[in-house]
């Protein structure tokens, strides 16, 4: 079965250009997740989707980020403009509490470098 | 406030040496889930195991138990007889309600040398 799917697998771009990251769920999880992995802050939740609808997008840091699910099996987080300090390791998770898989499936991340 | 706490922020074995981690939790909640994942040097997140909060039995999978205590509000993993495969990142994490986002503890970085 294949697992979360994140692409690009690694991204580097300028300062003030679009970033636009990308994720397949697990087939039949409603439930996905962005996060955010940086030394400093370590592994802070962005924002989570349930059955295509964001529940909860307190985590995303600024208006310049963004994030939708215009269908159950995909899912983007963009920032535009970016900027160095956004320069982390992304993943995008999921799961599926209504059918008890609790834990999260994590894709490998988009690390993405900002210069 | 740190939810999840590990205290450990690295810890070198030798191989073959046991070894536990430890986490400690904070929340009010009265049904809520933990769970251990590994980030190896390649840097995916890989689930180890979810625990419910009403259910204290402690488990073993080969090499790997863990026990939980909720007198404690800990989580503790032991590694027995660790390898060097072993060697990764060890986040324990917590999800309260009903299995929504987890918050992760800062994580323990594991070496194991021969």
């Amino acid at each position: 079965d294949a697992g979360v799917i994140q692409s690009p697998r690694h991204e580097v771009t300028e300062m003030g250009q679009e970033v636009t990251l990308r994720c397949k769920p697990i087939s039949g999880h409603n439930s996905l997740f962005w996060y955010r992995q940086t030394m400093m802050r370590g592994l802070e939740l962005l924002i989570y989707f349930n059955n295509n609808v964001p529940i909860d997008d307190s985590g995303m840091p600024e208006d310049r980020f963004s994030a939708k699910m215009p269908n159950a099996s995909f899912s983007t987080l963009k920032i535009q403009p970016s900027e160095p300090r956004d320069s982390a390791v992304y993943f995008c998770a999921s799961s599926s509490p209504g059918q008890g898989i609790y834990e999260q499936y994590f894709g490998p991340g988009t690390r993405l470098t900002v210069t | 406030a740190q939810k999840v706490t590990q205290a450990q922020t690295e810890i070198s074995v030798v191989e073959k040496e046991d070894v536990t981690l430890d986490c400690v939790y904070e929340t009010r909640d009265t049904t809520y889930y933990l769970f251990w994942y590994k980030q190896p040097p390649s840097g995916e997140l890989v689930f180890l195991i979810r625990r419910n909060s009403f259910d204290e039995q402690n488990e073993i999978s080969g090499r790997y138990s863990w026990n939980f205590q909720k007198s404690t509000s800990s989580f503790n993993f032991t590694i027995t007889a660790s390898q060097v495969v072993d060697s990764a990142v060890y986040f324990c994490a917590l999800s309260e309600n009903s299995g929504y986002a987890l918050n992760f503890g800062k994580g323990t970085s594991l070496l194991v040398t021969p």
